[in-house]
């Protein structure tokens, strides 16, 4: 089974920073199934990131994945104020498994 | 446009049974496999179980394989989870969701299940 790991858990950061959250797999995913969500609160997760590197439709492209193997990142290039949230990444294989989160908050 | 609706969430006591069912609309319905995914009170994402197109394929997280049964009917564009033999760590928002060539592109706003006794 795969383990899903990121990191950090909390990162602070002030609007129009740039944001860069790490994914990191315990044995290697194809990137064909590395997903990445965001989470509000009171809220469904919203698909932002699949394949690794898509954008899901409607996302703006200041959001952008990359990685392979076992290490995935998401960059946010400038946070905008709608952009503090929770951000989880999946392999969505056969088993799919979501990794822990992490939160970005106002610093 | 995309909607899927759950609902059947409720208070059941450890050992019980529950049914959720989640309506969907605004796509075609059979075209596409469908999951539930649950979160835990202030808790991360979990995976729970999904289904094929046809109901042919189907498969679930360990932690509920043997008490959980997903279902789906097309004629009704409606998806199911039968929860039986429920546990306290069971207690979650569950929500369904869409997979296309996108993993869970949609979501509904999910239900609750609390097992307490």
């Amino acid at each position: 089974e795969i383990v899903l790991t990121q990191s950090p858990g909390t990162l602070s950061l002030s609007p129009g920073e740039r944001a860069t959250l790490s994914c990191r797999a315990s044995q290697s995913v194809s990137s064909s199934y590395l997903a990445w969500y965001q989470q509000k609160p009171g809220q469904a997760p919203r698909l932002l990131i699949y394949g690794a590197s898509s954008r899901a439709t409607g996302i703006p492209d200041r959001f952008s994945g990359s990685g392979s193997g076992t290490d995935f990142t998401l960059t946010i290039s400038r946070l905008e104020p709608e952009d503090f949230a929770v951000y989880y990444c999946q392999q969505y294989g056969s088993s799919p498994r979501f990794g822990p989160g992490t939160k970005v908050d106002i610093k | 446009q995309v909607q899927l609706v759950e609902s059947g969430g409720g208070l059941v006591k450890p050992g019980g049974s529950l049914r959720l069912s989640c309506a969907a609309s605004g796509f075609t319905f059979s075209d596409y496999y469908m999951s539930w995914i649950r979160q835990a009170p202030g808790k991360g994402l979990e995976w729970v179980s999904y289904i094929s197109s046809s109901s042919s394929y189907t498969n679930y997280a360990d932690s509920v394989k043997g008490r959980f049964t997903i279902s789906r009917d097309n004629a009704k564009n409606s998806l199911y989870l039968q929860m039986n033999s429920l546990r306290a760590e069971d207690t979650a928002v569950y929500y369904c969701a869409r997979d296309g060539e996108d993993p869970h592109d949609y979501w509904g706003q999910g239900t609750l299940v609390t097992v307490s006794s």
